[in-house]
């Protein structure tokens, strides 16, 4: 089964702070793995996908096969990374599957 | 005007009605999709399009109703709803359907049936 799970619904760090957002996913095959962040009356948008391998705003994800978890991660967070974040697998027919989000917020 | 728009914003109807939202993308993009989002669940895909071939129904109750007349309109026709099926309704849309396209969101269609 195709499955995504993100442990926290919130997480609050104070700026400056390292933070870790977790995501699992359960997935038979290769997985392909995104998150999205949806800022404050912002649509929905992608932040980044593993397959890129790369660093956006200062965010990066890497694939752990072996603990099936694909962590977003940043070394110092600002109050402008305060948004929602959904980590999501896809599928066959790019059925991309998301977790519930998590809500951080990033506090001066 | 670029990227996914979703009309209209927000809708309110009752039980007995039938409505329709609209999505258009300008993307020239070959997929389309439908999402739900509600309160008490997670993200959750309701109908995939690949060069307006229906390709995924994911167990959508029949008074939801999609229609992709060409690759860069998606309709989802309502009717007969229920107050639980109040949500966010969001349209996306892909290069392809293939596995691993970026997905692009709409702002969404706020749906309060009453």
């Amino acid at each position: 089964a195709q499955r995504v799970t993100q442990p926290e619904k919130l997480l609050s760090v104070f700026k400056g702070a390292p933070v870790e957002l977790k995501c699992n996913y359960s997935y038979s095959g290769s997985p392909e793995l995104f998150w999205y962040v949806q800022y404050s009356r912002q649509r929905l948008q992608l932040l980044l996908r593993h397959i890129s391998r790369e660093s956006i705003k200062g965010f990066t994800a890497d694939l752990n096969k072996g603990e099936t978890s694909f962590h977003l991660k940043k070394p110092f967070a600002q109050e402008e990374d305060s948004a929602m974040y959904y980590c999501a697998l896809s599928g066959y027919n790019n059925d991309m599957r998301f977790g519930a989000g998590t809500r951080l917020t990033v506090k001066p | 005007e670029t990227g996914v728009t979703q009309t209209p914003r927000h809708l309110v109807m009752g039980m007995t009605n039938k409505k329709s939202l609209k999505c258009e993308q300008h993307l020239g993009h070959n997929a389309m999709y439908w999402y739900k989002q509600s309160a008490k669940k997670p993200l959750e895909l309701m109908f995939v399009y690949s060069l307006e071939e229906r390709v995924e129904n994911n167990s959508v109750p029949s008074r939801f109703s999609p229609e992709c007349p060409n690759s860069s309109h998606l309709f989802l026709h309502l009717h007969t709803l229920q107050p639980e099926d109040s949500a966010l309704y969001l349209c996306a849309s892909s290069l392809s359907a293939e596995r691993g396209n970026t997905i692009y969101f709409g702002e969404g269609s706020w749906l309060t049936v009453v």
